[in-house]
């Protein structure tokens, strides 16, 4: 159970409109989940994390939730920017071994004007 | 604050011919350290972890090795390269195991 999915792959949004972005883990034991932002080129980097001892949390305009019973979470960008516009990728840190940290395939988010 | 660096920022090489990859840490003693991979368009592919000087855990097999010979280095290699080892390989660090992964600026590598 180490797979992380992610869905979707391609999204495309209005400016001003808001994001969502789904993914689901196998691990039942996993109890961390951050999420990184990537444009084209550079490293990723954390944008917002959430623990299992959580079921939201909000950063300005990302908002991530947390539902432990079906093993989902989420991240919605409210308000989407054209600097929004990016590889996101969710990801889970396994609870048999914290130091593995699985990702999903990622979402490339389009905002558009 | 802490820093990471990587070393080369970018590397052509042949195929068969060998490779080192480096990552340094600074501002952070006895730090958790990462190699991953990505492919180009593709998802973070988690490769090794060091909790220690010393000690590398594989997570999964790619023909490729890594040691952690001083508490804030952390050195990917392979004595022959492969052409699926073309990608973006990057180092991580985190503080403790409650910490995500922090990634560093990664090195583009093309393998011909």
């Amino acid at each position: 159970g180490e797979q992380v999915e992610q869905l979707p792959s391609i999204l495309r949004v209005q400016e001003g409109s808001s994001a969502s972005i789904n993914c689901s883990y196998e691990d039942s034991a996993s109890n961390y989940f951050p999420w990184y932002k990537q444009e084209p080129g550079e490293n990723p980097k954390l944008i917002i994390d959430i623990r299992s001892n959580m079921e939201r949390k909000q950063i300005q305009e990302l908002i991530v939730l947390l539902d432990k019973k079906a093993k989902r979470f989420s991240l919605h960008i409210t308000d989407t920017q054209p600097g929004d516009s990016a590889m996101y990728f969710c990801a889970a840190r396994r609870g048999t071994n914290a130091y593995k940290v699985i990702f999903g395939k990622g979402t490339h988010l389009h905002v558009l004007p | 604050a802490q820093t990471i660096h990587q070393w080369p920022v970018a590397e052509i090489k042949a195929v068969g011919s060998p490779l080192s990859l480096g990552c340094t840490i600074k501002g952070k003693s006895s730090p958790n350290l990462y190699w991953y991979w990505q492919a180009t368009g593709g998802t973070l592919q988690q490769l090794f972890y060091s909790i220690t000087v010393g000690q590398v855990e594989s997570v999964v097999q790619l023909n490729l090795s890594a040691s952690r010979p001083k508490d804030d280095q952390f050195i990917l290699s392979t004595e022959k390269l492969l052409l699926s080892h073309s990608g973006f390989y990057l180092c991580a660090w985190s503080r403790d195991i409650n910490q995500a992964p922090l990634f560093g600026e990664g090195t583009r590598l093309s393998v011909l």
